[in-house]
């Protein structure tokens, strides 16, 4: 069975502050992807991120970086010189490959990240 | 821009009656999409993964005959909600993605009231 644990559920930052959302995960694939999505206010799911999981290098996109850790199962997102646009709920999610190609996606709880100005 | 679009964004229904949410890839074919449910403040949840051309996979605990869940054509998916009820208000939102193992992307979803 898969899971995704983000134990933070609500992060409140001031802007310009770095921040970073957790994310530690169960699978017994040994071939796997790992996502991050945005969920800003009005409700639609933004694509941050996929790693895979022969890839455990870092990727920094602007203000964003992830850290993949295989050996923790973790892969964390953080944000840096928060702003108010960044506030929104952050999702991490794990998916499998299934034998027809097709994706079966696992979320996490979600963190509730709000950057104050 | 949007590749996955989702109609109508909200509906406000009576109990009893039937709502048809769509889910349309716009520029690729989708043999398979995938239909969530969210609850207010809550993760997204698996409902159905729907097959083109043939029926839906269903996880554990939904109720396929209150959700229909039909995938005529490479870019279009519908959900009905059939015989709504208030507790089957909510955020469903559906996802696509251009081939087997590229990134999901998902529709802007559909609030769904029932009174």
């Amino acid at each position: 069975a898969q899971k995704v644990t983000q134990a933070q559920t609500e992060i409140s930052v001031v802007e310009k502050e770095d921040v970073t959302l957790d994310c530690v995960y169960e699978t017994r694939d040994t071939t796997y992807y790992l996502f991050w999505y945005k969920q800003p206010p009005s409700g639609e799911l933004v694509f941050l991120i996929r790693r895979n999981s022969f890839d455990e290098q870092n990727e920094i996109s602007g203000r964003y970086s992830w850290n993949f850790q295989k050996s923790t199962s973790s892969f964390n997102f953080t944000i840096t010189a928060s702003q108010v646009v960044d506030s929104a709920v952050y999702f991490c999610a794990l998916t499998r490959l299934n034998s027809g190609g097709y994706q079966k996606v696992t979320f996490g709880t979600g963190t509730k990240l709000q950057v104050i100005p | 821009g949007a590749v996955v679009s989702q109609h109508p964004s909200w509906v406000i229904c009576k109990s009893g009656t039937s709502v048809k949410i769509e889910c349309r890839s716009l520029d690729f074919q989708a043999t398979t999409m995938f239909w969530y449910r969210q609850f207010p403040k809550q993760s997204l949840m698996l409902m159905a993964t729907s097959n083109e051309g043939s029926k839906a996979t269903y996880e554990q605990g939904v109720e396929k005959d209150k959700f229909l869940i039909n995938h005529a054509s490479l870019t279009l998916s519908t959900l009905t909600v059939t015989s709504a009820h208030p507790e089957d208000s909510s955020f469903y939102i559906c996802s696509a993605s251009r081939e087997g193992n590229s990134p999901l992307h998902f529709g802007n979803g559909t609030r769904l009231t029932v009174t």
